[in-house]
């Protein structure tokens, strides 16, 4: 089936540093999702990429997909407490969704 | 998200037991789906389903049941089959067409000794 690869796995930083996760395709990704989730809550919808290149912001958060929609980041500038999660990626085709298996962030006060 | 509502929180079952865990939305949304979760992991699809009376196999179906008489509703039944039962169980809706992101509940914890 279809694999979506996430990296890092893991990602500790300082508040204030900057933050960057990997969504990675051997195929050609139709449309990407990112979510988070909160410890101990459940995945919140974040944005969706649909067209090649596509870049799209949000205050601190700056979402990119890729030219040859393979892949896609997530950067998070400045973090914050607050941005203390997982961030997941995931490839939708029409009602099915195939989730990337997230990357952790941690941020030290 | 406040529309849709999973309970109980938290679920103590003993093993051999089957379980039923409850998932109500009132987003009328069509699609709803069952994800597992794991410590440290990502989410895998139970089942899912587009329309009332039918639904789909996901990637890790096996020891699991669901049904799907109302549009509101889609239970989801671990039964003893289901060697690794304990788990964070997230259910979710979606509108049907255009690539609808998903709407979680609160999810369900799942401890099965």
């Amino acid at each position: 089936g279809q694999q979506v690869m996430q990296i890092p796995q893991y990602q500790h930083v300082q508040e204030g540093e900057d933050f960057t996760t990997y969504c990675n395709s051997s195929t050609t990704l139709s449309n990407i999702q990112w979510y988070k989730q909160r410890p101990g809550g459940h995945p919140v919808f974040l944005i969706q990429l649909v067209k090649s290149g596509e870049v799209k912001k949000q205050k601190r958060l700056t979402f990119q997909f890729g030219e040859a929609k393979k892949n896609s980041s997530l950067h998070i500038t400045a973090t914050q407490t607050t941005d203390v999660g997982t961030y997941f990626c995931a490839e939708t085709y029409g009602q099915n969704f195939v989730f990337g298996p997230g990357t952790r962030l941690s941020v030290l006060p | 998200d406040g529309g849709i509502t999973q309970s109980p929180k938290y679920l103590f079952r003993k093993e051999g037991q089957n379980v039923t865990l409850s998932c109500e939305q009132n987003l009328n949304h069509d699609a709803m789906y069952w994800y597992r979760q794991d410590p440290g992991q990502g989410l895998r699809l139970i089942y899912y389903s587009q329309i009332v009376n039918d639904f789909q196999k996901g990637d890790i179906a096996e020891g699991y049941s669901v049904s799907r008489e109302k549009k509101e509703s889609f239970p989801l039944t671990v039964t003893s089959a289901q060697k690794n039962p304990t788990a964070f169980y997230l259910c979710a809706t979606s509108r049907t067409g255009g690539n609808s992101p998903l709407h979680f509940g609160n999810g369900t914890r799942l401890t099965v000794t």
